[in-house]
């Protein structure tokens, strides 16, 4: 693995269907970062964490709940998805000594 | 919270120079980021800005005045390749980025 990695690409889901979206860095950044992205509303920051055990809200968090269990892997689950949940999915990650955010390639999520 | 404001879209002709301006209120002030993302792609960093002033690299360079609540990404000798949405992002006492809806940058010949 090189930087930072997202799963799957793309999916698919039904209204109702519990889905995890799955984000991997190689890098060992203590923090970890999800947004979502919709058309003339931004990056929006949905939840994130600071180091490995420890998590925290953002600006969209309803509807997501995410984990840390270590320090490359960053979860995020839609317990119960529902149509305003369409939108592509980006996890980042960024070191308490660097400054960037290094994002993974996306997820597009479809929910029907 | 914060407010962070940009023009929603830019065109420019290939050579040129272009500012697209950043304007924002926050409580607390850890930095200011620009990320470029191409259509389809994700974002990637172009530069950073925590002191007033300019810093430059290359074709890019970003200004900041922390006393305004004002930065700007200038982008000299435009290239078709430089046709993207340009993020302006700002760090807050939580050190946590907000982002801006983004500006859409067309180059055209």
């Amino acid at each position: 693995i090189a930087g930072i990695t997202q799963a799957p690409t793309s999916q698919i889901l039904a209204a109702g269907r519990r889905m995890t979206l799955r984000c991997t860095q190689d890098m060992r950044h203590n923090a970890m970062y999800w947004y979502r992205q919709d058309l003339g509303l931004g990056l929006r920051l949905i939840h994130y964490s600071n180091t490995a055990g420890t998590t925290g809200k953002g600006e969209v968090p309803d509807g997501y709940s995410v984990s840390r269990a270590n320090t490359d892997d960053f979860p995020l689950t839609l317990a119960s998805a529902v149509p305003s949940q369409t939108s592509v999915y980006f996890c980042a990650s960024s070191d308490s000594d660097f400054n960037e955010q290094f994002f993974g390639p996306g997820t597009r999520l479809t929910v029907l | 919270g914060q407010n962070i404001d940009q023009p929603t879209e830019m065109t420019a002709t290939e050579g040129a120079i272009v500012q697209i301006n950043c304007t924002y209120q926050t409580s607390g002030f850890n930095g200011l980021f620009w990320y470029q993302q191409h259509a389809g792609e994700a974002p990637t960093f172009l530069s950073y800005n925590v002191l007033d002033g300019l810093e430059e690299k290359g074709r890019f360079s970003s200004f900041l005045s922390r006393s305004k609540g004002y930065s700007y990404l200038l982008l000299k000798e435009l290239q078709m390749k430089d046709s993207a949405s340009y993020l302006c992002a700002v760090r807050d006492g939580s050190y946590i980025p907000t982002f801006g809806r983004g500006t859409s940058l067309i180059v055209h010949p």
